[in-house]
C-alpha cells in the first residue's frame, strides 16, 4: 500500500524558516518523481514544487522561487521542502504528492500538514 | 499558466440521480503523443484529494465505474451516473500537459 506521510508543519513567525519532510512507503520511492501541494484554508489547489526521481529536474511555482528548496534522499525514501522568507500567504496544508513521471499527474497524496505563518 | 475553468460551483444532488460537472481549459490538453493530460480528482471532507480518472476517461484503480469522463481538446466533463452519499466532497478537474500543472476551482457536490 502507498503511503505518503508528511511531518514537519507548524506555527511560524513572518520571515521565518520551516522544514517540511515526506516519509514514503509501499513503492519504489526512487522510480517516482514527488511532489508538494499546497491549499490554503477554504481555498483550492496549488502546485509548489516538483522534483524527478533523481533529483535531475526540478520545478518551483513563481510564488516561492527563491524562497523554497524541493530535496530527496532516496536511501531513506523521503522527500523535503525547506521553506524560508515564509509569508502570510504561505499559510497552507501542504501534501506530498507522488507522480509516475515528471511534470505528470499525481496518483496518490499524502494525508498533509499544516503550516501557519502567522505573528 | 493554464487556466482550468469549472462549472458548476456547487451541485446538490438526490441520491441515485446523475450529476455532470464541466471543466474547459484555456488551452488545448492534446500533446503530440496523442495523449490528453486532463485528470479529475474528488476531495472528501476532511481528506486529501484522490484521483479519479486519468487522461481524460481512464478510471483509477479501485473507482467505481459510475463514474465516468469524456471530452477532448479544451471541454471536458465528468458525470456520475447515479450519486452515492459517498460521493460528496469538491471535484477538481486539473491539466497536466504544461508545468506548472494546474487546477480547476472546484465544484462542491452536496447530497440534498
Amino acid at each position: 500500500e502507498v503511503q505518503l506521510v508528511e511531518s514537519g508543519g507548524g506555527l511560524v513567525k513572518p520571515g521565518g524558516s520551516l522544514r517540511l519532510s515526506c516519509a514514503a512507503s509501499g513503492f519504489t520511492f526512487s522510480s517516482y518523481s514527488m511532489n508538494w501541494v499546497r491549499q490554503a484554508p477554504g481555498k483550492g489547489l496549488e502546485w509548489v514544487s516538483s522534483i524527478s526521481s533523481s533529483s535531475s529536474y526540478i520545478y518551483y511555482a513563481d510564488s516561492v522561487k527563491g524562497r523554497f528548496t524541493i530535496s530527496r534522499d532516496n536511501a531513506k525514501n523521503s522527500l523535503y521542502l525547506q521553506m524560508n522568507s515564509l509569508r502570510a500567504e504561505d499559510t497552507a496544508v501542504y501534501y506530498c504528492a507522488r507522480s509516475p513521471y515528471y511534470g505528470d499527474y499525481v496518483d496518490y497524496w499524502g494525508q498533509g500538514t499544516l503550516v501557519t505563518v502567522s505573528s | 499558466d493554464i487556466v482550468m475553468t469549472q462549472t458548476p460551483l456547487s451541485l446538490s444532488v438526490t441520491p441515485g440521480q446523475p450529476a455532470s460537472i464541466s471543466c474547459k481549459s484555456s488551452q488545448s490538453l492534446l500533446h503530440s503523443d496523442g495523449k490528453t493530460y486532463l485528470y479529475w480528482y474528488l476531495q472528501k471532507p476532511g481528506q486529501s484529494p484522490q484521483l479519479l480518472i486519468y487522461e481524460v476517461s481512464s478510471r483509477f484503480s479501485g473507482v467505481p465505474d459510475r463514474f465516468s469522463g469524456s471530452g477532448s481538446g479544451t471541454d471536458f466533463t465528468l458525470k456520475i451516473s447515479r450519486v452515492e452519499a459517498e460521493d460528496v466532497g469538491v471535484y477538481y478537474c486539473m491539466q497536466g500537459i504544461h508545468l506548472p500543472p494546474t487546477f480547476g476551482q472546484g465544484t462542491k457536490v452536496e447530497i440534498k
